[in-house]
């Protein structure tokens, strides 16, 4: 069965300081890897998602992640992060030819203090 | 931009009534999925729906629950007599193809008294 997890549970953070929130998965085959953000209050939104093609992906507000296929790792970096990104963090796989529902991580909640 | 809706937004009942949680999928979207988070821990696959029948679901799907797609733009879960353990944030999704970026509904929190 997939499972995804992810490295930290809380991370506290000052703004601009870098970001790199860990993901890994278990799953021999081709996957298809999304992070979703959840804002206090709010539902769930994607952030970014790999497919195939360039292993290193960029998505809203500045985050980008990393597929390396050999770690069966996907993690999430932001260079400088803000006050607004204080959140909760989803890494999210489904198998690319079977589909469809998602196994998600975790999560890693993200505290921005200002 | 289009969204996915779930009504309400808070539902409270007793142990043992039964609810019935709603959704309003995109509306070309053909996969419809049920997740929950209970408080505190991860988000988890309940269901997934295409075609007008169940395409996947997982364990905690049991015979309380059920889904249907009662017309072209609703989708509902039902859960059958409600448990304590059930208390939890229910959120809807759906996505145009099924390895597609999911979409997901605002929740649900179900509270079981």
């Amino acid at each position: 069965a997939q499972s995804v997890s992810q490295h930290n549970h809380h991370v506290i953070l000052s703004e601009a300081a870098s970001l790199e929130l860990g993901c890994n998965y278990s799953y021999g085959g081709t996957v298809n890897l999304f992070w979703y953000v959840q804002y206090p209050g709010q539902h769930l939104q994607l952030l970014l998602k790999y497919f195939s093609g360039d292993p290193l992906v960029k998505g809203i507000k500045g985050f980008e992640a990393e597929f390396i296929k050999s770690k069966f790792s996907f993690n999430l970096r932001k260079p400088s992060v803000q006050w607004s990104d204080t959140a909760e963090y989803f890494c999210a796989v489904n198998a690319a030819l079977y589909g469809q529902n998602f196994v998600f991580g975790p999560g890693t909640r993200l505290s921005v203090l200002p | 931009e289009p969204e996915v809706t779930q009504t309400p937004s808070h539902q409270v009942t007793q142990m043992g009534q039964e609810v019935i949680l709603r959704c309003v999928p995109i509306s070309n979207h053909l996969y419809f999925y049920w997740y929950r988070q209970i408080l505190g821990q991860k988000v988890e696959f309940l269901v997934s729906f295409y075609n007008n029948e169940i395409s996947e679901k997982s364990e905690i799907f049991d015979d309380q629950f059920s889904v249907e797609r009662p017309d072209g733009s609703n989708f509902t879960l039902k859960i059958r007599s409600t448990k304590l353990e059930d208390s939890a944030m229910y959120f809807c999704a759906s996505s145009e193809n099924k390895e597609d970026e999911q979409f997901f509904g605002p929740g649900t929190r179900l509270t079981v008294l």
